[in-house]
C-alpha cells in the first residue's frame, strides 16, 4: 500500500530563509508525488507534481523538489521564505486510480 | 473559469441526523472526489465518480453515500452523523480525458465544507 510521511508537523523559519518541508513515501510503483498547500479556511492548491519527466520539479511561487528514488523522498523547498508563504503544506502520492493519499501535513510559520 | 464551488459553506448538525453535502467541478471536469479532512490531520479518501458511478472508495462505512449527477455535480450524503464526522469536506475534480491517466492528472479543490456535530 501507499503511504507518505511528513516529518515534522510544524516548522518556523525566518522571513529570507530557506525553507524545507520534508516528505517520505512508500510505494511499490514508481510514484505520482504531489505537494499542495492549504492557507486558512480555504481548499488545497497544487505547488508542483512529479510525474517521472525530471527528478527536480519547480512549481508556483518559487517552489520547487526533488525527487530521490535512493531515499523515497520528495522534499519541498524554497531558498527565501515570505510571509505569505505561512501555511499547511501537504505531500501525497496518488494510486493509479487518481485516489490521493495524503500525509499529514506541516504548518509553516515565516517570522519577520 | 469558476473553479471547484461546494454548498454549503458551513453547516451544523446533531448526532443522528443526516446531511447533503454539494459539489460543483471545474468547467470541463467529468471526475469528482470527495476527501474529509479532520482538524489538524490530512484529507483522506471517501470516494471518487466518474460517468455517474462510484469508481473507487475509501475505508469509510456504508453511512457516506455519494451520487454524480449527468452534468457532472455531485452530493455527498452523511447518514446517522456521529461527533467523530465533524470535519471539513473537500471535493475535488479533475479531467479523465487528459493524456496520462488519472493518477497523473491534477485534482483542483473546493474551498469545502465544514460540518460540525453537536
Amino acid at each position: 500500500a501507499q503511504s507518505v510521511t511528513q516529518l515534522g508537523s510544524h516548522v518556523s523559519v525566518s522571513e529570507g530563509a530557506l525553507v524545507l518541508l520534508r516528505c517520505n513515501y512508500s510505494s511499490s510503483v514508481p510514484p505520482y508525488l504531489f505537494w499542495y498547500v492549504q492557507y486558512p479556511n480555504q481548499g488545497l492548491q497544487l505547488l508542483l507534481k512529479y510525474t517521472s519527466a525530471a527528478t527536480l520539479v519547480k512549481g508556483i511561487n518559487g517552489f520547487e523538489a526533488e525527487f530521490k528514488k535512493s531515499e523515497t523522498s520528495f522534499h519541498l523547498t524554497k531558498p527565501s521564505a515570505h510571509m505569505s508563504d505561512a501555511a499547511e503544506y501537504f505531500c501525497a502520492v496518488s494510486d493509479q486510480g487518481g485516489k490521493l493519499i495524503f500525509g499529514q501535513g506541516t504548518e509553516l510559520s515565516v517570522k519577520p | 473559469d469558476a473553479g471547484v464551488t461546494q454548498s454549503p459553506t458551513h453547516l451544523i448538525k446533531t448526532r443522528g441526523q443526516q446531511v447533503t453535502l454539494r459539489c460543483s467541478p471545474k468547467s470541463g471536469h467529468d471526475t469528482v472526489s470527495w476527501y474529509q479532512q479532520a482538524l489538524g490531520q490530512g484529507p483522506q479518501f471517501i470516494f471518487q465518480y466518474y460517468e455517474e458511478e462510484e469508481r473507487q472508495r475509501g475505508n469509510f462505512p456504508d453511512r457516506f453515500s455519494g451520487h454524480q449527477f449527468p452534468n457532472y455535480s455531485s452530493e455527498l450524503n452523511v447518514n446517522a452523523l456521529l461527533l467523530g464526522d465533524s470535519a471539513l469536506y473537500l471535493c475535488a475534480s479533475s479531467d479523465s480525458g487528459l493524456a496520462g491517466g488519472p493518477s497523473y492528472n491534477e485534482q483542483f479543490f473546493g474551498p469545502g465544507t465544514r460540518l460540525t456535530v453537536l
